[in-house]
C-alpha cells in the first residue's frame, strides 16, 4: 500500500524567500516519488521526479527535492521564491514504474510581494 | 503533439442522467489514467490502461463507472444514473509504458450534476 501526507495545507512566502513544502510518503517497496503543479485553471504539470538515479532532483522552475529514505520524505524547495510560483502543489508515490500513483491533498502556496 | 486533450471541458447535468467523457492521450504514450479530483483534495485513482487493456480499477469505484480505450489511443469514461456526488473535476492522463517519467496531464472535465 502507499500513501502521501503534505503537512500543511497552505504555505505563505514573501518574494524572495526560501519556499519549502513537506511530503512524507509511505510504500511498501521502493518508491518512485513526484511533484505536480497546478497553475489556476490549468491541468496538472510534472515539476520533478525520483526514480533511484539521485536523492537530490532538479526541476523545472528553479524546484528541487531531496529524498531521504530514513526520514521517508521528498520535500520540495526552492531557494528564492517568484509571483509567478503561486499555484498548488501535489506530492504523489508510486510504486511500480508507470502504474497508478496516489497523491497527496495539496499545498498551496501563496508569493506576497 | 498537442498534449493530453479532454472533452468536454465542461458538463452540466441533471441527477440520473447518463454523461460520456473522452480523453485523446499523446500518441506515443501506452498507458492512459483516469482520477477524479474535488475541492481540497488530491486526483484520486479510479482506473488506468495499457493499450486498450484495463489494468486496475479503483475498488471505491460504483458500478455506475465504466471506462473503454477500444483501440489503444483514446479513452472513454461513462457514469450511469449520476448523482451530486459525482460532481467533480475528472482528469486523464498519460504516459510511457518504462521510465516512469511521470504524467501527462489533460485540463480535465469538470461536471457538475444538478
Amino acid at each position: 500500500a502507499q500513501s502521501v501526507t503534505q503537512l500543511g495545507s497552505h504555505v505563505s512566502v514573501s518574494e524572495g524567500a526560501l519556499v519549502l513544502l513537506r511530503c512524507n510518503y509511505s510504500s511498501s517497496v521502493p518508491p518512485y516519488l513526484f511533484w505536480y503543479v497546478q497553475y489556476p485553471n490549468q491541468g496538472l504539470q510534472l515539476l520533478l521526479k525520483y526514480t533511484s538515479a539521485a536523492t537530490l532532483v532538479k526541476g523545472i522552475n528553479g524546484f528541487e527535492a531531496e529524498f531521504k529514505k530514513s526520514e521517508t520524505s521528498f520535500h520540495l524547495t526552492k531557494p528564492s521564491a517568484h509571483m509567478s510560483d503561486a499555484a498548488e502543489y501535489f506530492c504523489a508515490v508510486s510504486d511500480t514504474n508507470a502504474g497508478k500513483s496516489t497523491f497527496g491533498d495539496g499545498t498551496t502556496l501563496t508569493v506576497k510581494p | 503533439d498537442t498534449g493530453v486533450s479532454q472533452n468536454p471541458r465542461h458538463k452540466i447535468t441533471k441527477r440520473g442522467q447518463n454523461v460520456t467523457f473522452r480523453c485523446d492521450p499523446i500518441s506515443e504514450h501506452n498507458r492512459l489514467y483516469w482520477y477524479r479530483q474535488t475541492l481540497g483534495q488530491g486526483p484520486e485513482f479510479l482506473t488506468y490502461f495499457q493499450n486498450e487493456a484495463q489494468l486496475e480499477k479503483s475498488r471505491l469505484l460504483s458500478d455506475r463507472f465504466s471506462a473503454e480505450r477500444p483501440k489503444g489511443s483514446f479513452s472513454t469514461l461513462e457514469i450511469q444514473r449520476t448523482e451530486q456526488g459525482d460532481s467533480a473535476m475528472y482528469l486523464c492522463a498519460s504516459s510511457e509504458t518504462l521510465g516512469n517519467y511521470g504524467y501527462t496531464f489533460g485540463s480535465g472535465t469538470r461536471l457538475t450534476v444538478v
